[in-house]
């Protein structure tokens, strides 16, 4: 099956500043979701992605699905932006949802 | 409120009882999947459903058994719990195919001892 990678697995940001996090995937996709997982456990969808550019607010995201690789951008991270992203891929003609790991992220005051 | 609604939130259960997770949705959705989280392992698909009737195994669905009888509900059954099982259940929907509109329930917590 498909193999999706997430880096890094943590991340620690001062609060105000800027960062990227990466999902590399093994195969050709139909589409790509960015999730956001708070630290209550509650999973958030952030982005359904296929190919190209999008934001929300200090959010965005692009997926260049011929290099197979997506980035999630945050800038002047909050506290409240903590949590885990998970990256997750629909393969080729599969109704399967596949998820990385996770970046760990910890926005510290 | 429209979403996912899964019961229970949290559950003890001893090896070898039987039990099933209740997740309702009410936005239409066709997609309906079950997925538990592990420390360090993101999310792994058991069990998921294209429309009512139709069912299909994911990564990991030994000892779990799903039906989809309505469009708006997909119980998951343990038949036997091990300590294995323990884990956080997160039931979702979307749109059909390509999963346009994926919404998770808020997870049920699940102790096997």
């Amino acid at each position: 099956g498909i193999q999706v990678e997430q880096s890094p697995p943590d991340l620690i940001l001062q609060e105000g500043a800027n960062s990227t996090l990466r999902c590399n995937f093994s195969d050709s996709v139909n589409n790509l979701q960015w999730f956001h997982q708070n630290p209550w456990g509650q999973l958030i969808n952030l982005f359904y992605i296929p190919s190209g550019t999008k934001q929300n607010g200090r959010l965005s995201a692009t997926t260049v699905a011929t290099e197979r690789y997506s980035l999630l951008y945050i800038s002047s991270s909050q506290t409240t932006d903590s949590g885990v992203y998970f990256c997750a891929v629909h393969g080729a003609g599969s109704y399967q949802l596949t998820f990385g790991k996770g970046t760990k992220l910890s926005v510290i005051p | 409120n429209a979403g996912v609604t899964q019961t229970p939130k949290f559950q003890v259960l001893k090896t070898g009882q039987s039990m099933t997770l209740q997740c309702a949705q009410d936005m239409n959705h066709e997609y309906m999947s079950w997925y538990r989280q592990d420390p360090g392992m993101g999310l792994r698909l058991i069990h998921y459903s294209v429309g009512a009737g139709i069912t299909d195994q994911g990564e990991v669905p030994n000892g779990y058994n799903v039906s989809r009888s309505t469009t708006e509900d997909f119980p998951l059954r343990l038949l036997s719990a091990a300590p294995s099982q323990t884990s956080v259940y997160f039931c979702a929907s979307s749109y059909a195919g390509q999963g346009y509109g994926y919404t998770f329930g808020s997870g049920t917590r699940l102790t096997v001892v």
